[in-house]
Protein backbone atom coordinates (compact mmCIF):
# COMPACT_ATOMS: atom_id res chain seq x y z
CA UNK A 1 0.00 0.00 0.00
CA UNK A 2 1.46 3.23 -1.47
CA UNK A 3 0.98 5.74 1.18
CA UNK A 4 2.71 8.55 -0.41
CA UNK A 5 2.57 8.20 -4.46
CA UNK A 6 4.17 10.59 -7.35
CA UNK A 7 2.35 9.38 -10.20
CA UNK A 8 4.95 11.27 -12.65
CA UNK A 9 7.67 9.46 -13.25
CA UNK A 10 8.96 11.93 -15.38
CA UNK A 11 8.85 15.45 -16.67
CA UNK A 12 11.13 17.81 -19.23
CA UNK A 13 10.73 21.50 -18.81
CA UNK A 14 12.19 24.14 -20.28
CA UNK A 15 15.08 26.39 -18.71
CA UNK A 16 13.57 29.70 -17.45
CA UNK A 17 9.89 28.07 -17.27
CA UNK A 18 7.99 26.85 -13.91
CA UNK A 19 8.42 23.11 -13.00
CA UNK A 20 5.47 21.78 -10.85
CA UNK A 21 6.21 18.21 -9.72
CA UNK A 22 2.99 16.41 -7.23
CA UNK A 23 2.84 14.25 -4.67
CA UNK A 24 -0.26 12.29 -3.20
CA UNK A 25 -1.15 11.05 0.02
CA UNK A 26 -3.54 8.75 1.71
CA UNK A 27 -2.59 8.62 5.42
CA UNK A 28 -4.63 11.68 7.08
CA UNK A 29 -2.25 11.22 10.09
CA UNK A 30 1.02 12.72 7.97
CA UNK A 31 1.51 16.04 9.68
CA UNK A 32 4.45 16.75 7.90
CA UNK A 33 5.85 16.92 3.94
CA UNK A 34 9.68 17.37 2.88
CA UNK A 35 10.73 17.24 -0.83
CA UNK A 36 14.30 16.24 -1.39
CA UNK A 37 16.58 16.11 -3.97
CA UNK A 38 18.86 13.37 -5.72
CA UNK A 39 21.87 13.51 -8.21
CA UNK A 40 22.81 10.40 -9.43
CA UNK A 41 25.56 8.28 -7.46
CA UNK A 42 25.07 10.84 -4.22
CA UNK A 43 22.61 10.49 -1.51
CA UNK A 44 19.35 12.65 -1.28
CA UNK A 45 19.56 16.19 -0.04
CA UNK A 46 16.56 18.18 1.86
CA UNK A 47 15.02 20.94 -0.36
CA UNK A 48 12.32 22.16 1.35
CA UNK A 49 9.64 21.32 4.20
CA UNK A 50 5.91 22.27 5.29
CA UNK A 51 4.04 21.33 8.35
CA UNK A 52 0.19 20.79 8.08
CA UNK A 53 -0.76 23.88 9.91
CA UNK A 54 0.66 25.64 6.49
CA UNK A 55 -0.54 25.75 3.41
CA UNK A 56 2.60 27.33 1.52
CA UNK A 57 6.31 27.92 2.02
CA UNK A 58 8.44 28.93 0.21
CA UNK A 59 12.20 29.54 -0.12
CA UNK A 60 13.81 31.15 -3.15
CA UNK A 61 12.96 29.34 -6.07
CA UNK A 62 11.33 26.39 -4.65
CA UNK A 63 7.73 26.92 -3.42
CA UNK A 64 5.87 23.45 -1.79
CA UNK A 65 1.72 23.89 -1.53
CA UNK A 66 -0.20 21.78 0.64
CA UNK A 67 -3.99 20.82 0.20
CA UNK A 68 -4.77 18.88 2.96
CA UNK A 69 -8.48 18.42 1.80
CA UNK A 70 -7.38 16.84 -1.66
CA UNK A 71 -4.21 15.27 0.51
CA UNK A 72 -1.91 16.54 -2.00
CA UNK A 73 1.54 18.60 -2.33
CA UNK A 74 3.35 20.60 -4.86
CA UNK A 75 6.60 21.37 -5.21
CA UNK A 76 6.87 24.42 -7.34
CA UNK A 77 10.20 25.59 -9.01
CA UNK A 78 10.71 28.79 -10.68
CA UNK A 79 12.53 29.90 -12.83
CA UNK A 80 13.68 26.30 -13.62
CA UNK A 81 17.41 25.93 -14.22
CA UNK A 82 20.00 23.15 -15.56
CA UNK A 83 20.89 22.57 -12.05
CA UNK A 84 17.81 21.28 -11.01
CA UNK A 85 17.93 18.75 -13.46
CA UNK A 86 17.52 15.16 -10.86
CA UNK A 87 14.98 12.96 -9.21
CA UNK A 88 12.90 15.06 -6.78
CA UNK A 89 11.03 12.44 -3.78
CA UNK A 90 8.29 13.58 -1.81
CA UNK A 91 8.17 12.63 2.05
CA UNK A 92 5.36 12.51 4.63
CA UNK A 93 5.58 12.28 8.63
CA UNK A 94 3.21 11.91 11.43
CA UNK A 95 5.73 14.04 13.57
CA UNK A 96 2.87 15.20 15.89
CA UNK A 97 2.05 11.56 16.65
CA UNK A 98 5.73 10.46 17.76
CA UNK A 99 6.31 8.65 14.53
CA UNK A 100 10.17 9.28 13.59
CA UNK A 101 9.92 7.46 10.24
CA UNK A 102 9.84 9.45 6.77
CA UNK A 103 7.45 7.32 4.46
CA UNK A 104 9.13 8.24 0.42
CA UNK A 105 7.57 8.12 -2.62
CA UNK A 106 8.73 7.00 -6.22
CA UNK A 107 10.38 9.70 -6.97
CA UNK A 108 9.88 12.29 -10.17
CA UNK A 109 12.53 12.66 -12.68
CA UNK A 110 12.57 16.16 -13.03
CA UNK A 111 15.09 16.92 -16.67
CA UNK A 112 15.43 20.98 -17.36
CA UNK A 113 15.98 21.43 -21.22
CA UNK A 114 17.95 24.42 -22.11
CA UNK B 1 32.13 17.70 9.64
CA UNK B 2 32.11 14.52 7.25
CA UNK B 3 27.84 14.50 7.81
CA UNK B 4 27.05 11.09 7.37
CA UNK B 5 30.03 8.23 5.86
CA UNK B 6 29.29 5.04 4.25
CA UNK B 7 31.31 2.13 3.75
CA UNK B 8 32.17 0.59 1.37
CA UNK B 9 30.40 2.61 -1.70
CA UNK B 10 30.09 -0.19 -4.08
CA UNK B 11 30.41 -4.45 -3.44
CA UNK B 12 29.72 -7.51 -5.34
CA UNK B 13 28.41 -10.56 -4.05
CA UNK B 14 27.72 -14.09 -4.48
CA UNK B 15 24.67 -15.80 -3.52
CA UNK B 16 25.08 -16.65 -0.22
CA UNK B 17 27.82 -14.71 0.72
CA UNK B 18 27.20 -12.65 3.69
CA UNK B 19 28.84 -9.07 4.24
CA UNK B 20 28.23 -5.94 6.44
CA UNK B 21 27.55 -2.35 5.75
CA UNK B 22 28.70 0.10 7.92
CA UNK B 23 27.39 3.74 8.40
CA UNK B 24 29.03 6.67 10.38
CA UNK B 25 27.70 10.11 11.54
CA UNK B 26 29.71 12.90 13.17
CA UNK B 27 26.60 15.26 14.18
CA UNK B 28 25.43 13.47 17.49
CA UNK B 29 22.33 12.27 15.99
CA UNK B 30 20.41 9.98 18.11
CA UNK B 31 18.13 8.46 15.28
CA UNK B 32 19.49 6.64 12.38
CA UNK B 33 17.94 4.56 9.57
CA UNK B 34 18.67 2.66 6.47
CA UNK B 35 16.91 2.61 3.67
CA UNK B 36 17.60 0.56 -0.10
CA UNK B 37 16.71 2.31 -3.31
CA UNK B 38 15.14 0.26 -6.03
CA UNK B 39 13.74 1.36 -9.57
CA UNK B 40 10.29 2.71 -9.56
CA UNK B 41 10.24 2.31 -5.62
CA UNK B 42 11.53 5.24 -3.85
CA UNK B 43 13.26 4.54 -0.74
CA UNK B 44 12.23 1.77 1.83
CA UNK B 45 13.00 1.80 4.98
CA UNK B 46 14.54 -1.39 5.78
CA UNK B 47 15.67 -0.94 9.57
CA UNK B 48 16.00 2.01 12.21
CA UNK B 49 17.48 3.14 15.55
CA UNK B 50 16.08 5.69 17.88
CA UNK B 51 19.21 5.25 20.40
CA UNK B 52 22.08 3.70 21.35
CA UNK B 53 21.12 -0.22 21.67
CA UNK B 54 18.01 0.24 20.07
CA UNK B 55 16.69 -1.14 16.72
CA UNK B 56 13.73 -1.39 15.02
CA UNK B 57 12.06 -3.10 12.17
CA UNK B 58 10.81 -0.58 8.75
CA UNK B 59 8.87 -1.58 5.95
CA UNK B 60 11.47 -4.24 4.60
CA UNK B 61 13.65 -5.84 6.94
CA UNK B 62 13.43 -9.41 5.76
CA UNK B 63 17.12 -10.87 4.97
CA UNK B 64 18.92 -8.15 6.86
CA UNK B 65 19.51 -7.21 10.65
CA UNK B 66 20.88 -4.25 11.99
CA UNK B 67 23.46 -3.12 15.31
CA UNK B 68 23.52 0.12 17.04
CA UNK B 69 26.32 -0.54 19.50
CA UNK B 70 27.61 3.04 19.46
CA UNK B 71 25.97 6.07 19.05
CA UNK B 72 27.89 7.22 15.90
CA UNK B 73 27.47 3.77 14.40
CA UNK B 74 24.76 1.48 12.42
CA UNK B 75 25.70 -1.35 10.74
CA UNK B 76 23.50 -3.33 8.51
CA UNK B 77 24.01 -7.06 7.75
CA UNK B 78 23.16 -9.75 5.01
CA UNK B 79 23.35 -13.00 6.65
CA UNK B 80 23.25 -14.80 3.17
CA UNK B 81 23.22 -12.32 0.26
CA UNK B 82 20.52 -13.27 -2.10
CA UNK B 83 19.97 -11.60 -5.91
CA UNK B 84 16.48 -9.66 -4.41
CA UNK B 85 18.98 -7.71 -2.61
CA UNK B 86 20.22 -6.11 -5.31
CA UNK B 87 20.23 -2.30 -4.48
CA UNK B 88 21.53 1.10 -3.49
CA UNK B 89 21.38 1.08 0.24
CA UNK B 90 21.66 4.15 1.65
CA UNK B 91 21.80 5.24 5.45
CA UNK B 92 20.52 8.75 7.24
CA UNK B 93 20.31 10.04 10.51
CA UNK B 94 18.48 13.03 12.26
CA UNK B 95 18.64 14.61 15.47
CA UNK B 96 15.63 14.04 17.63
CA UNK B 97 12.63 16.10 16.60
CA UNK B 98 13.96 17.06 13.79
CA UNK B 99 12.35 15.59 10.98
CA UNK B 100 15.17 16.75 7.97
CA UNK B 101 17.19 13.41 7.12
CA UNK B 102 20.56 13.40 6.25
CA UNK B 103 21.76 10.83 4.49
CA UNK B 104 24.84 9.11 3.25
CA UNK B 105 26.40 8.74 -0.31
CA UNK B 106 25.17 5.42 -0.71
CA UNK B 107 26.29 1.67 -1.37
CA UNK B 108 25.34 -0.12 -4.43
CA UNK B 109 25.43 -3.44 -3.74
CA UNK B 110 25.43 -6.35 -6.57
CA UNK B 111 24.38 -10.31 -5.81
CA UNK B 112 25.31 -12.59 -8.24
Amino acid sequence: DQQVKQNSPSLSVQEGRISILNCDYTNSMFDYFLWYKKYPAEGPTFLISISSIKDKNEDGRFTVFLNKSAKHLSLHIVPSQPGDSAVYFCAASARGFGNEKLTFGTGTRLTIIP
Amino acid sequence: NAGVTQTPKFRVLKTGQSMTLLCAQDMNHEYMYWYRQDPGMGLRLIHYSVGEGTTAKGEVPDGYNVSRLKKQNFLLGLESAAPSQTSVYFCASTKQGLNEQFFGPGTRLTVL
